[in-house]
C-alpha cells in the first residue's frame, strides 16, 4: 500500500536557522513525488514535483531532493515568512489517479 | 495563472440540511477531487473524478455525493448534513498524473 510519513510533526526554529524536512515514501512505481505549502485557513500552494531519484529542484530559500525512499525539504536561512505547514505528497502506478498526502510538518520561524 | 474557485469560504448549517459546495477550475484539468481536512487527520480524500461525469469513491465518501455535468466544475453534496462533518473542504484539480491544484478551501461548521 501506497505511504507517506513526514517528520516532524512540528519544527521551531530562528530566524537564519538552516534545516531540513523528511519525507518517507513507500510507493510502486513512482510517477511523482510533491511537496506543497499551506498557511492556515488556506488551500495547499504546489512547491515541487520531483520525478525520479538524484533530482533536485530550487525555489528562494527552499531545495527539495529526492531518493528512492525519501525526499527532503532543505530550507536555507529561513524568515519567519516561511512558517507554515509542509504538505509531501505522491503519485504511484497502483493508485490510479490517487495522491497520497502526509500529515505535514509544521514550520515555525521566529524573528 | 491556474485558478481554482470555490463558492464559499465559510458556511453554517443545521444538522439534516442539504449542502452544496461548488468548485470551479479555469485550467481544462480531466482530474478534480473532493477532501476534508481535520486537525491530526491531515488531507483525506472525498471522491474524485477522472472526466465529465464519472467519478470514484475516495477514502471516506459516506454521507457525500459529487456531480461532474462540465469539465470545470465539481460539485460536493451533502445529503443530511451532520456535526462530524463539520471541517474544512478543499477542491483540487490536475492533470493526470501530475500536481494538483487546490481552492482556497470551504470551512463547514454543521450545528
Amino acid at each position: 500500500e501506497d505511504q507517506v510519513t513526514q517528520s516532524p510533526e512540528a519544527l521551531r526554529l530562528q530566524e537564519g536557522e538552516s534545516s531540513s524536512l523528511n519525507c518517507s515514501y513507500t510507493v510502486s512505481g513512482l510517477r511523482g513525488l510533491f511537496w506543497y505549502r499551506q498557511d492556515p485557513g488556506k488551500g495547499p500552494e504546489f512547491l515541487f514535483t520531483l520525478y525520479s531519484a538524484g533530482e533536485e529542484k530550487e525555489k528562494e530559500r527552499l531545495k527539495a531532493t529526492l531518493t528512492k525512499k525519501e525526499s527532503f525539504l532543505h530550507i536555507t536561512a529561513p524568515k519567519p515568512e516561511d512558517s507554515a505547514t509542509y504538505l509531501c505528497a505522491v503519485s504511484g502506478n497502483t493508485g490510479g489517479f490517487k495522491t497520497i498526502f502526509g500529515a505535514g510538518t509544521r514550520l515555525f520561524v521566529k524573528a | 495563472d491556474v485558478k481554482v474557485t470555490q463558492s464559499s469560504r465559510y458556511l453554517v448549517k443545521r444538522t439534516g440540511e442539504k449542502v452544496f459546495l461548488e468548485c470551479v477550475q479555469d485550467m481544462d484539468h480531466e482530474n478534480m477531487f473532493w477532501y476534508r481536512q481535520d486537525p491530526g487527520l491531515g488531507l483525506r480524500l472525498i471522491y474524485f473524478s477522472y472526466d465529465v461525469k464519472m467519478k470514484e469513491k475516495g477514502d471516506i465518501p459516506e454521507g457525500y455525493s459529487v456531480s461532474r455535468e462540465k469539465k470545470e466544475r465539481f460539485s460536493l453534496i451533502l445529503e443530511s448534513a451532520s456535526t462530524n462533518q463539520t471541517s474544512m473542504y478543499l477542491c483540487a484539480s490536475s492533470l493526470p498524473h501530475v500536481e494538483q491544484f487546490f481552492g482556497p478551501g470551504t470551512r463547514l461548521t454543521v450545528l
